[in-house]
């Protein structure tokens, strides 16, 4: 049982690049999200999903891109790298949104340069 | 605005004391909140939760202390091991709105346990 698996674990960009965080987990969970952790700031949510088919928006989703074609998938798309979005990027999983303690996978290190 | 903060970046404490981490939060609409413990390169780990309707919940060595009119929560950890040096973060989260189901998460505390 994987959990949560993130890959890569590590990045290098150059600005104006684009590139996509992969998430999967085998939990059969419907509830998944995407945050970035920065000094100082703690985890902020990105975007998130509760269920194949639907995302939304969280605190600091802008030059990102979701989509949820599989429960298990949920992949982070960064359409143009900019320096502003080096940060630690970590995915999580739940049975449901609410009152569920979230499974977090070990985080993609992304450095934009 | 930080809606949960957690004032001490850091603490430290000696192995079989108490550790007790503090986190306050400004919006009244969260109502379940929960703790969860970072090691290095490791994702966050889910360790204790309590829901707005109790003011404590114990799980073995830590225990979560909720005071909703001072909107304070506090975790316990006793007796303290090295093993739980880590980074902590507390999060909290909202029975309804817009922020329903979304965690905010505080700015993390770092627990050091000296043997």
């Amino acid at each position: 049982n994987a959990g949560v698996t993130q890959t890569p674990k590590f990045q290098v960009l150059k600005t104006g690049q684009s590139m996509t965080l992969q998430c999967a987990q085998d939990m059969n969970h419907e509830y998944m999200s995407w945050y970035r952790q920065d000094p100082g700031m703690g985890l902020r949510l990105i975007h998130y999903s509760v269920g194949a088919g639907i995302t939304d928006q969280g605190e600091v989703p802008n030059g990102y891109n979701v989509s949820r074609s599989t429960t298990e998938d949920f992949p982070l798309r960064l359409l143009s790298a900019a320096p502003s979005q080096t940060s630690v990027y970590f995915c999580a999983s739940s049975y449901s949104q609410g009152r569920e303690p979230q499974h977090f996978g070990d985080g993609t290190r992304l450095s934009i340069l | 605005d930080q809606q949960v903060k957690q004032n001490s970046p850091s603490l430290s404490v000696q192995e079989g004391r108490i550790s007790i981490l503090n986190c306050d939060y400004t919006n009244s609409m969260f109502d379940y909140f929960l703790w969860y413990k970072k090691y290095p390169a490791e994702g966050p780990t889910f360790l204790i939760s309590i829901s707005s309707i109790k003011d404590k919940n114990e799980d073995g060595r830590f225990t979560v202390f909720l005071n909703k009119s001072a909107k304070h929560l506090s975790l316990h950890i006793v007796p303290s091991q090295p093993g739980d040096s880590a980074v902590y973060f507390c999060a909290a989260s909202a029975i309804g709105g817009t922020s329903y189901g979304k965690l905010t998460f505080g700015q993390g505390t770092i627990l050091t346990v000296h043997p």
